[in-house]
């Protein structure tokens, strides 16, 4: 069965330093690969997603990037972090394009001080 | 451009009673919808979909939801709720071709005991 894994589960960093977030999935090949982030008002707000190596769509300008350095690993950047990146980041897989559901993984909870 | 509305932002129900979470959307085509479901501080959780066919899809854990296409709605229902069914609830909706999915702004049910 497929599982998909996040670490850390919850940082605390400065403002101006630098994050990085993982996320890798086990037990499928080529998924496509999103993340999201959970603002205190509960919204889901779709941050980047990634239909293959090295192929990053972002869907926000902002402070972040993304990356996608192996088949089932996506990563969350950003040089400089800003209070307003504050929030639950949630990773998610789906099989490809015309597979319909996502799924999501355990979450990170990031607080910028 | 599509979108998703759940207009109550918490329902609140007595165990054994039933319940209705509401959700409309508006997309172009054919939509495919679907519910989750977030516990505190956890990844969101895939409960059922609506792709084509019975306008009535049964899910996880006794959840249930009517596609009602003239009044472009995709309620969540359950017979009889439990108190462990409290939870944040999304509805989502993607346009195919498309990988990506929107979010409503959930809607938390509360079960008292």
């Amino acid at each position: 069965s497929q599982t998909i894994h996040q670490w850390p589960a919850t940082l605390v960093q400065p403002v101006g330093s630098p994050l990085s977030l993982e996320c890798t999935v086990e037990g499928t090949s080529n998924p496509n690969l999103y993340w999201y982030r959970q603002a205190a008002g509960r919204g889901l707000q779709l941050l980047f997603y990634s239909v293959g190596i090295g192929q990053i769509s972002s869907e926000v300008p902002q402070n972040l990037s993304a990356s996608r350095p192996q088949d089932r690993q996506f990563i969350l950047s950003s040089k400089k972090l800003l209070l307003s990146d504050s929030g639950f980041y949630l990773c998610a897989w789906s099989v490809s394009r015309t597979m319909i559901e996502q799924y999501f993984g355990p979450g990170t909870r990031l607080t910028v001080t | 451009a599509q979108s998703v509305a759940q207009p109550e932002d918490q329902v609140n129900v007595a165990e054994g009673n039933p319940l209705t979470v509401k959700c409309t959307y508006s997309v172009s085509g054919n939509p495919y919808l679907f519910w989750y479901v977030q516990y505190p501080n956890r990844g969101l959780q895939f409960l059922l979909k609506y792709i084509t066919g019975d306008n009535l899809v049964k899910g996880s854990y006794g959840f249930e939801a009517e596609f009602n296409k003239s009044q472009t709605s995709f309620h969540l229902k359950k017979p009889s709720a439990l108190v462990s069914d409290s939870a944040l609830y999304f509805c989502a909706v993607r346009a195919p071709p498309y990988s990506t999915l929107t979010f409503g702004k959930g809607t938390m049910l509360l079960v008292s005991p």
